[in-house]
């Protein structure tokens, strides 16, 4: 099983900063790489997806960046909704697919 | 959309059953996968397993021995059971959508529609 470590596990920031997520592989991965954002009481919400198309109806300010394996979230300026946990995602050896621990972007 | 349906309490040794209503996209669209994940309180994700449109099913290595999906296409809605279920199994369950994306490596399949969650408690 490929495992997703993601650091850090809390990131403090104020809005207006940038933020840059790590999420690494146990071993070498494909492009197939996803990043969520989820809060609280939400369902996640899909980000990126091949490690760095954003989705539809996701802002500019999202970009996802990597290779092998290490892959970089990087929110060029946190606007206050974007608090929140964000978790990468691979299936690079389907079917097997397996989510990172997540990090949380919280206000500082 | 995609709605989770199912007993939110669930006697430890007995069988979780949920489905998943499926609205606005047919559950036969060729290409299409549909999910499961699970969440434990305060936790990450974890995927419990995936059918394709077809019919063949994928299960997480560590959950398969418990875990059936299967699809009811002319309900248009795909379904969950894991059997034998401990404590650890409780959880938040989603059901998501896996739809065919044009990717580097060819097509590739993120969950990018999501249900609102069902949240399945284990006790006697």
């Amino acid at each position: 099983e490929i495992v997703l470590t993601q650091s850090p596990a809390t990131l403090s920031l104020s809005p207006g900063e940038r933020a840059t997520l790590s999420c690494r592989a146990s071993q070498r991965v494909s492009s197939d790489l996803v990043w969520y954002q989820q809060k609280p009481g939400q369902a996640p919400r899909l980000l990126i997806y091949d490690t760095y198309n954003r989705a539809p109806g996701i802002p500019a300010r999202f970009s996802g960046s990597g290779s092998g394996t290490d892959f970089t979230l990087t929110i060029s300026s946190l606007e206050p909704e974007d608090f929140a946990v964000y978790y990468c995602q691979q299936r690079s050896n389907w079917p097997s697919l397996t989510f990172g621990g997540g990090t949380k972007v919280e206000i500082k | 959309q995609l709605q989770e349906s199912g007993p939110g309490l669930v006697k430890p040794s007995e069988t979780l059953s949920l489905i998943c209503i499926v609205s606005g996209v047919s559950t036969s669209s060729s290409g299409y996968y549909w999910g499961w994940i699970r969440q434990p309180p305060g936790k990450g994700l974890e995927w419990i397993g995936s059918i394709y449109y077809s019919g063949t099913t994928y299960y997480n290595p560590s959950l398969k021995s418990r875990v059936t999906i299967s699809a009811d296409t002319s309900k248009n809605q795909f379904s969950l059971q894991l059997s034998s279920v401990t404590a650890a199994d409780a959880a938040l369950y989603y059901c998501a959508r896996q739809p065919p994306r044009r990717c580097s490596g060819g097509s590739c399949y993120p969950f990018d529609y999501w249900g609102q969650g069902t949240l399945v408690t284990v006790s006697s």
